[in-house]
């Protein structure tokens, strides 16, 4: 059962423009969500964290929103640049850190030039 | 600060073999997990491991072991190699628990023929 899902494999973004990836979660046990970004042949880096006593972080052009009742976190990048294109992935953990991370399988965000 | 290398890059070994991959966290983190990343699976927690002791492990069979040493390194051991162990093994530490942001090294692309 998988309880970090992000639905989008994929997603394209003209340059300059926003671009928003989504992440839903199942387990109400998690309290703290990250996202990392990943190059190819690269391990995941960090870019931008959140508490679930916040609904909102923001970081340079990432801003981080989470919804609580909805189970729902999203990751806003404004503007994209071409080197935004990666795959990110959204994690997730909670339960008294039990069980490390838990991850979404990614999705693979393109920009367009 | 030098970040987290992993040894070796790539390993090609045959079933029913056993395998050692190495760890180096960032200087002062004291929290090392290991994920496992499969096309399929997407990142998995394998286990992690906090002042040489293991603090936290996923749903992995007992032929995933690690440890750590009293400098923070870690090592991962995989007995009796399966064709299904082949996949990208991630080392992350953190300065706390894997609760916290995690610094990923590049990876090492182990495959099992």
């Amino acid at each position: 059962d998988q309880q970090v899902k992000q639905n989008s494999p994929s997603l394209s973004v003209q340059e300059g423009r926003i671009s928003i990836l989504n992440c839903d979660y199942t387990n109400s046990m998690f309290d703290y969500f990250l996202w990392y970004k990943k190059y190819p042949a690269e391990g995941p880096t960090f870019l931008i964290s959140i508490s679930s006593i916040k609904d909102k972080n923001e970081d340079g052009r990432f801003t981080v929103f989470l919804n609580k009742s909805a189970k729902h976190l999203s990751l806003h990048i404004v503007p994209s640049q071409p080197g935004d294109s990666a795959v990110y992935f959204c994690a997730a953990s909670g339960g008294g850190g039990a069980d490390g991370l838990t991850f979404g399988k990614g999705t693979h965000l393109i920009i367009q030039p | 600060k030098a970040g987290v290398t992993q040894t070796p890059r790539y390993l090609i070994k045959t079933r029913g073999q056993q395998v050692t991959l190495s760890c180096s966290p960032i200087s002062g983190h004291r929290s090392v997990s290991w994920y496992q990343q499969t096309p399929g699976q997407g990142l998995q927690f394998l286990f992690e491991y906090f002042s040489e002791t293991q603090r936290n492990k996923g749903n992995f069979p007992g032929r995933f072991s690690g440890r750590q040493f009293s400098n923070s390194r870690s090592e991962m051991n995989v007995s009796t190699l399966e064709l299904g162990d082949s996949a990208l093994y991630l080392c992350a530490s953190s300065i706390q628990t894997s609760s916290y942001e995690q610094y990923f090294g590049p990876g090492t692309r182990l495959t099992v023929t």
